[in-house]
């Protein structure tokens, strides 16, 4: 099956740290370049950042909101990306999916077509 | 960072009603605005994207239009299952920001 399976959602308190994984599978992983979103309770979903392909250097670009807190990072070997996360605050609290365009096209049209369920990081003392 | 603003917020409907959603961008962004449809508890779904190219499996009741600064996603005749909420996107550049959503209910 096409599908990607994010894991590692946990309550960590403030200040805290967690790793994200999301595991991919049915589709070509090491031509696609990975991205993370979360979305709060309610709030519409929020851009973290993305990791692009080994011919591109691994490359990633991050939101603000996260820069310098948040790393992605990926190991094509085991069809997976990872989004490890320190400085937790409160506000860091969501549901966090990894997501990906894993359509073969030969546009250059960025978008999702493929999410994972999500995985919940509470950010609580 | 590009900012997308989408209206209504909420809108309620009756099915078979038409349906429009505006997305407007802070700044021109060609055509790379990308449509989801989300409901509770599942993750967003593709339906449109270049503006106006519907995702492989989307009805053609969905359709969208615009380029630049604003866009449209219309619904020709609202079905059961498209009570949801829609969010556009931006990626034209990164950050590749959201729309706030536009939660589409039973009148």
């Amino acid at each position: 099956d096409v599908q990607l399976v994010e894991s590692g959602g946990d309550l960590v308190q403030p200040g805290g740290s967690l790793k994200l994984s999301c595991a991919a599978s049915g589709f070509a992983f090491s031509g696609s370049a990975m991205y993370w979103v979360r979305q709060a309770s309610g709030k519409g979903p929020e851009w973290l950042g993305r990791i692009r392909t080994r011919p591109n250097n691994y490359a990633t670009s991050y939101a603000a909101s996260v820069r310098g807190r948040f790393t992605i990072s990926r190991d094509d070997s085991k069809n997976a990306t990872y989004l490890q996360m320190n400085s937790l605050k409160i506000d860091d609290t969501a549901v966090y999916y990894c997501a990906t365009k894993a359509a073969i096209t030969s546009d250059m049209y960025r978008y999702f077509d493929l999410w994972g369920r999500g995985t919940l990081v509470t950010v609580s003392s | 960072d590009i900012q997308m603003t989408q209206s209504p917020s909420s809108l309620s409907a009756s099915i078979g009603d038409r349906v429009a959603i505006t997305c407007r961008a802070s700044q021109a962004i060609d055509n790379y605005l990308v449509w989801y449809q989300q409901k509770p508890g599942r993750a967003p779904k593709l339906l449109i994207y270049a503006a106006s190219t519907l995702h492989n499996g989307v009805p053609s009741r969905f359709s969208g239009s615009g380029s630049e600064t604003e866009f449209t996603l219309s619904i020709s005749s609202l079905q059961p299952e498209d009570f949801a909420t829609y969010y556009c996107q931006q990626t034209y550049s990164s950050p590749l920001t959201f729309g706030g959503g536009t939660r589409v209910d039973v009148k």
